[in-house]
């Protein structure tokens, strides 16, 4: 079957730093999203990674190594306002969207 | 990034009654629209793919006659809810897409149903 697993919930203090990990098993890889959701409203989107290496995108990051089934999300200098649930997604061979539980970012002042 | 808008954002209906959910992209063309349903603490869980001018997709387990999906044009879909009951109630997300390899799918605001 197709897998995504992550965190279930994750807590980090204002100002740092802190890294999200998803790993999957699916049948096909037609790419890696991360998703960013506060309570209550549809997903945002952060980032997608089709090749392995890190993406940079201001404060946030993702890394992908294809060969290990492996993904992470990078926040550097985490805010308040980042406290959200981040969702892990894999488009398999059918260009479906897989879709991990999610990891609930809390961040402490 | 691409606009798409659905409506309502919030329903409190009657059970047994119907719903109709609205979801629109605004400046881009979506061949491929999908419906997702989430209950609290959960993620996303893919109920329907539809392409326009064609009969939806649905995965397994959900019920096509009470879920009724619509894609008439490229720029709308509609979910109906028929019947619905209280364990209908949740969040229901769409999202477009413009082709099966887009590397982006965009969501609507999503829609919170309540049925009493």
């Amino acid at each position: 079957g197709q897998n995504i697993d992550q965190p279930t919930e994750m807590t980090a203090t204002e100002g740092a730093i802190v890294q999200i990990n998803c790993t999957y098993q699916t049948s096909g890889f037609n790419g890696l999203f991360w998703y960013q959701q506060h309570a209550g409203e549809a997903p945002t989107f952060l980032s997608y990674n089709v090749l392995d290496g890190l993406e940079e995108k201001g404060r946030f990051s993702s890394f992908l190594s294809r060969s290990k089934g492996y993904s992470y999300l990078l926040l550097k200098e985490l805010q308040m306002k980042d406290s959200a649930s981040y969702l892990c997604a894999v488009k398999d061979s059918n260009y479906q969207l897989i879709w991990g539980a999610g990891t609930k970012l809390i961040i402490k002042p | 990034g691409a606009v798409v808008s659905q409506h309502p954002s919030r329903v409190i209906c009657k059970s047994g009654t119907s719903v109709k959910i609205e979801c629109r992209s605004l400046d881009f063309q979506a061949t491929t629209m999908f419906w997702y349903r989430q209950f609290p603490k959960q993620s996303l869980m893919l109920m329907a793919t539809s392409n326009e001018g064609s009969k939806a997709t649905y995965e397994q387990g959900v019920e096509k006659d009470k879920f009724l999906i619509n894609h008439a044009s490229l720029t709308l879909s509609t979910l109906t809810v028929t019947s619905a009951h209280p364990e209908d109630s949740s969040f229901y997300i769409c999202s477009a897409s413009t082709s099966r390899g887009s590397s982006e799918a965009f969501f609507g605001q999503g829609t919170r149903l309540t049925v009493v």
